[in-house]
């Protein structure tokens, strides 16, 4: 069965200084994963994938996550974060395209403070 | 297109009271899920729908809840009898090339 742990349940940090959400998976298949953004009141969003090819991955908003097979790893990374990223980030995992079934970790809320 | 749409955004309801969610997935899409997110709980996968048939109910908490998809453009989630545990904000979500798209969500308030 595949999960996900999202270890950050909550990571404050400072108006345009980087920051790193984490992200570990256990699957026995290979896997797609997924970071989606959720800004209060709303649904979610998909920020980027990984499906295959290159592990470093860009998505939307200046976010990008590397896909680390070896440390079952899909760590989420900003450079410099605004206050409009506040919001809560979920990684999320499916069986390679077996299924579209998608299992999502805890989340983590990025607060960013002026 | 118009995106995945969840009616009605609020719901406020007394112990005991049937409710329904409904859910028109966007066009296209052949797999339909509802997840429920509570503070306690995070996000849970309630069913999905392949090609509008139930692949897997294992996250239905209890004979409760009910959902159906009797066509690709429209699904329900029902809840008989409700209880105050069931409030919840719930999703719809459809999904593409294994990329799901959400709906703005369905907040429940059982009193």
């Amino acid at each position: 069965a595949q999960s996900v742990t999202q270890l950050d349940s909550q990571v404050p940090v400072f108006e345009e200084a980087p920051v790193e959400l984490r992200c570990n998976y256990s699957s026995s298949v290979s896997v797609y994963l997924f970071w989606y953004v959720q800004y209060p009141n709303q649904g979610l969003q998909l920020l980027l994938k990984y499906l295959s090819g290159s592990t470093l991955v860009k998505g939307i908003n200046g976010f990008e996550a590397e896909f680390n097979k070896s440390q079952t790893s899909f760590h989420l990374r900003k450079p410099s974060v605004h206050i409009s990223d506040t919001a809560e980030y979920f990684c999320a995992v499916n069986d390679g395209g077996a299924t579209n079934k998608l299992i999502f970790g805890t989340g983590t809320l990025l607060a960013v403070q002026p | 297109d118009a995106g995945v749409i969840q009616s009605p955004r609020h719901e406020v309801t007394e112990m005991g009271q049937e409710v329904t969610l409904r859910c028109k997935p966007i066009s296209g899409h052949n797999s339909l899920f509802w997840y429920r997110q509570t503070m306690m709980r995070g996000l849970e996968l309630l069913i999905y729908f392949n090609n509008n048939v139930p692949i897997d109910d294992s996250g239905m908490p209890e004979d409760r809840f009910s959902a159906k998809m009797p066509n690709a453009s429209f699904s329900t989630l029902k809840i008989q009898p409700s209880e105050p545990r069931d409030s919840a904000v719930y999703f719809c979500a459809s999904s593409f090339a294994g990329e799901l798209f959400f709906g703005e969500g369905s907040r429940l308030t059982v009193l």
